[in-house]
């Protein structure tokens, strides 16, 4: 069965800290792998990864997809309070209309 | 166990005809919602609703229409209107209109 686990599912770190988020799948005929921001409204579209080995950056955001390990990861350095969110990991299958969806991993930034 | 559930995992439907996405949750939710996802894009949202007998039209509620009726159930009618309607349908239901989201495992609409 398909499928898209994230871990961990809750992390608390203090502010400056980096972070580094999991996302692993088994989904037939991978396509895209993608990552969302949750905060109190409609989940923010972060990156978009396709090929293996190429880091995508945005700011302190980085990602990078390994189709060997059939993971992800989402580092987040110099973390800040308004980090603080539910990431969630969702991969799209080759068929285009086929998405499965990780659970996510709620992330506490403290003061 | 607590969850939402949505139905059918596929599901095939011929140009002109109006179809029925269904999403049910048990985790006495208040607020629910529909997404849209497609190829290199992020979510969309659709519709959502914050409290039973009540919806309010999200970014693309253009040839969408749904209905509260009743707290655990938000179907979503994909109207003859829309213009591309074939995408990946995600429900999700949370506690409160800011709570956090919990997602179904998604439809996959194909129209043709």
């Amino acid at each position: 069965e398909d499928k898209v686990v994230q871990s961990p599912l809750s992390l608390v770190v203090h502010e400056g800290d980096t972070v580094t988020l999991n996302c692993s799948y088994e989904v037939t005929n991978f396509r895209s792998l993608l990552w969302y921001k949750q905060e109190k409204k409609a989940p923010t579209f972060l990156f978009m990864l396709t090929s293996s080995g190429i880091e995508k950056k945005s700011g302190r955001l980085s990602s990078i997809l390994d189709k060997k390990e059939l993971s992800s990861i989402l580092n987040i350095t110099a973390t800040q309070t308004g980090d603080s969110a539910i990431y969630l990991c969702a991969v799209e299958a080759n068929t285009g209309n086929q998405f499965y969806f990780g659970t996510g991993t709620s992330l506490t930034v403290i003061p | 166990d607590g969850g939402i559930t949505q139905s059918p995992k596929y599901l095939f439907r011929k140009e002109g005809q109006n179809v029925t996405l269904s999403c049910e949750q048990n985790l006495n939710h208040d607020a629910m919602y529909w997404y849209r996802q497609d190829p290199g894009q992020g979510l969309r949202l659709i519709y959502y609703s914050q409290i039973v007998n009540d919806f309010q039209k999200g970014d693309i509620a253009e040839g969408y229409s749904v209905s509260r009726e009743k707290k655990e159930s938000f179907p979503l009618t994909v109207t003859s209107a829309q213009k591309n309607p074939t995408a990946f349908y995600l429900c999700a239901s949370s506690i409160g209109p800011l709570g956090e989201q919990y997602f179904g495992p998604g439809t996959r609409l194909t129209v043709t």
